[in-house]
């Protein structure tokens, strides 16, 4: 079974300060990882994803994550967020091994921007 | 915008009735996911279909159902709604499996 930790369940941040969202997983196979946004009463939106190949990854806003398979972990960062930043991060993995690709969600992270 | 719509956005209904919500993948994507997203549960996998066939399923009541058309549009049943069953619903597309696009959900309220 796969499972995802969000160690942070909500992050506040100064505007144009830089801010990290942790995200552990935990699987017995090779896996598939993502991060998703969704802003107040919206949907989930695709902000990055690792399938192979460089461990880090680029994603929509600005957003990069990295990929530590040592460590089991995807981490997000942005340099210098903004107001609109703010919103709900989710971090999901999914088996890259054939079968059910279902994604299986952390908990969420709610980032506060402040001005 | 993803490309996956789903109907209707909000859904007020009464305990012990039945609602459908329908869900339309992104152009050529085959498969469709169901996920429940509800305060205490967090973001829960349903059930998938892949070209009109059930693929998997997760932790999906058996007062629920789904199912996917020829022309690939799924619908996820609710019969004898609960209290407990409201929460926010969202379908998914995928073309190889590999990234899933949401759509915007549906919101359902059960009084």
């Amino acid at each position: 079974a796969q499972s995802v930790t969000q160690l942070d369940s909500q992050v506040p941040v100064f505007e144009e300060a830089p801010v990290e969202l942790r995200c552990n997983y935990s699987s017995s196979v090779s896996v598939y990882l993502f991060w998703y946004v969704q802003y107040p009463n919206q949907g989930l939106q695709l902000l990055l994803k690792y399938l192979s190949g460089s461990t880090l990854v680029k994603g929509i806003n600005g957003f990069e994550a990295e990929f530590n398979k040592s460590q089991t972990s995807f981490h997000l960062r942005k340099p210098s967020v903004h107001i609109s930043d703010t919103a709900e991060y989710f971090c999901a993995v999914s088996n890259s091994r054939g079968g059910s690709e279902k994604l299986v969600f952390g908990k969420g992270t709610k980032l506060t921007v402040n001005p | 915008d993803s490309g996956v719509t789903q109907t209707p956005k909000h859904l007020i209904t009464a305990t012990g009735q039945r609602v459908t919500l329908r869900c339309s993948p992104r152009s050529g994507d085959l498969s469709v996911y169901w996920y429940q997203q509800s305060l205490d549960q967090g973001l829960q996998f349903l059930i998938q279909y892949y070209n009109g066939e059930e693929r998997a399923k997760g932790n999906i009541l058996e007062r629920f159902s789904a199912q996917q058309f020829p022309d690939l549009h799924s619908e996820l049943n609710l019969s004898s709604l609960e209290l407990g069953d409201s929460a926010l619903y969202f379908c998914a597309s995928s073309s190889h499996g590999e990234t899933q696009y949401f759509g915007p959900g549906t919101r359902l309220l059960v009084l």
